[in-house]
């Protein structure tokens, strides 16, 4: 079983749709959360970071943590074609040494 | 600009030719390190390095070698590539060695090693 499991997709919606995307993970040591964008050809950039449980907004971006449950949300909201991306969750733990575990990502598409 | 480059962006090659990555970050970031992204596995790390002539394994180093022997550049070092090792790869930095600091990569080399 993989550390972080995320539906690959596709996930096609229409333009100002509210898209979510989800990660759940089975490591409780997680404490730090990230998504990232990834465009075709490019690196990830990171979209959102939120430390432990609870919620941050970033204008159309919603990140939700549940340690609880070990599930991460990422919320879109209006929808536009220029989200199409693969957006990848990412956690990680205290420690200098720690790493970042990534999800496969998610592959969405935003139609006119 | 603040980014990581990585040369070249694009390399068909053979089995056992010798072939380096370059990766090079303008922000004197401290973390540094080498991931590679595999359909239906993700991003997985090769090597990471912490400092300046510091580094260690990631989950998958097999195969690969680096060098941090300036803060700024970080190479990737295939001795003997073979076709397992075709994928694409990314760099990346980090400004210091703490977890909850952001990574910025790179933005990939596409390998394929025939």
């Amino acid at each position: 079983q993989k550390e972080v499991e995320q539906d690959p997709g596709p996930l096609s919606v229409p333009e100002g749709a509210i898209v979510s995307l989800n990660c759940t993970y089975s490591n409780s040591a997680f404490q730090y959360f990230m998504w990232y964008r990834q465009y075709s050809r490019k690196g990830p950039e990171l979209l959102m970071y939120t430390y432990s449980s609870g919620n941050k907004e970033d204008g159309r971006f919603t990140a939700q943590v549940d340690k609880s449950s070990k599930y991460i949300s990422l919320f879109i909201r209006d929808s536009q074609p220029s989200d199409s991306a693969t957006y990848l969750c990412a956690m990680t733990y205290t420690g200098t040494a720690s790493k970042l575990t990534f999800g496969t990502g998610t592959r969405l598409q935003v139609t006119l | 600009e603040a980014q990581v480059t990585q040369n070249p962006r694009y390399l068909i090659t053979v089995t056992g030719k010798k072939l380096t990555v370059t990766c090079s970050q303008n922000m004197n970031h401290e973390y540094m390190s080498w991931y590679r992204q595999d359909p239906g596995l993700g991003l997985r790390q090769i090597y990471y390095s912490m400092n300046v002539e510091v580094t260690d394994k990631g989950d998958v180093p097999e195969g690969y070698k680096v060098s941090r022997k300036e803060k700024r550049n970080f190479p990737l070092i295939l001795e003997s590539p073979s076709p397992n090792q075709t994928s694409l790869y990314f760099c990346a930095s980090r400004i210091s060695t703490g977890s909850n600091q952001p990574q910025h990569f790179g933005d990939g080399t596409r390998l394929s090693i025939l």
